[in-house]
């Protein structure tokens, strides 16, 4: 099945660093979304991004549609301790239509305070 | 506001029996969709459902089957259990022909196996 590939796998940080993670794919995606979850939660919507070259913020995070559409960049700038979590990046399946999500393994992200 | 509610939290069922997953979307919502988050990867879209009929189907075994009901709630269940459905169930809520750019998720159910 499709898959969306996530590096790196985890991030050990130190408060106050910068954050850069992405996502690639074979296929071509036209939405990309990234998400974070906490434990014990489902994941949340963090930003979506619509059309290739597109860059969107959030607060302290940014995230870019690769202009390829095979591929999405998540940053975040002067980590904190409650960015503490596993990032996720999804997109509607190719093959599927546009209502089943697929998704990364994720990237799990410790900040040391 | 209520958001996408789920219960139980959590469950421990043996080898061969049956589950029942319940969610009750989002104010508002009228589609759901059931994920699968095995540890350590990230969700697997099981199915989806709108007015009360599954309109789309990921990779699953007919063991999973699905219900919606009039006011929107869902109901997902598993026969015939298997040690490889241990995982967290996820439901998400959304409004219809939307479902990625408003999908809300629930904090899951999370089953174990024996």
């Amino acid at each position: 099945g499709q898959q969306l590939n996530q590096s790196p796998q985890s991030m050990f940080i130190q408060e106050g660093e910068d954050v850069s993670m992405n996502c690639t794919s074979s296929s071509i995606f036209n939405t990309w979304l990234w998400y974070k979850q906490e434990p014990g939660e489902g994941p949340v919507l963090l930003i979506a991004l619509y059309k290739a070259g597109e860059l969107t913020s959030n607060g302290r995070l940014t995230a870019q549609f690769g202009i390829t559409r095979k591929d999405s960049f998540l940053n975040i700038s002067a980590s904190i301790p409650s960015d503490v979590g596993i990032y996720f990046c999804a997109g509607p399946s190719p093959q599927g239509g546009s209502e089943k999500l697929v998704f990364g393994k994720g990237t799990k992200l410790t900040v040391n305070p | 506001d209520a958001g996408v509610t789920q219960s139980p939290t959590h469950l421990i069922k043996t080898r061969g029996q049956q589950v029942t997953l319940r969610c009750s979307p989002k104010s508002g919502h009228d589609t759901v969709s059931w994920y699968q988050q095995a540890l350590g990867q990230g969700p697997q879209f099981i199915f989806q459902y709108y007015e009360e009929e599954e309109r789309q189907r990921g990779n699953f075994p007919d063991r999973f089957s699905g219900h919606q009901f009039p006011n929107y709630s869902s109901e997902l269940n598993v026969n015939a259990l298997l040690l490889g459905d241990s995982a967290l169930y996820l439901c998400a809520s959304s409004t219809s022909g939307r479902a990625f750019g408003t999908q809300y998720f629930g904090p899951g159910t999370r089953l174990l196996v024996l």
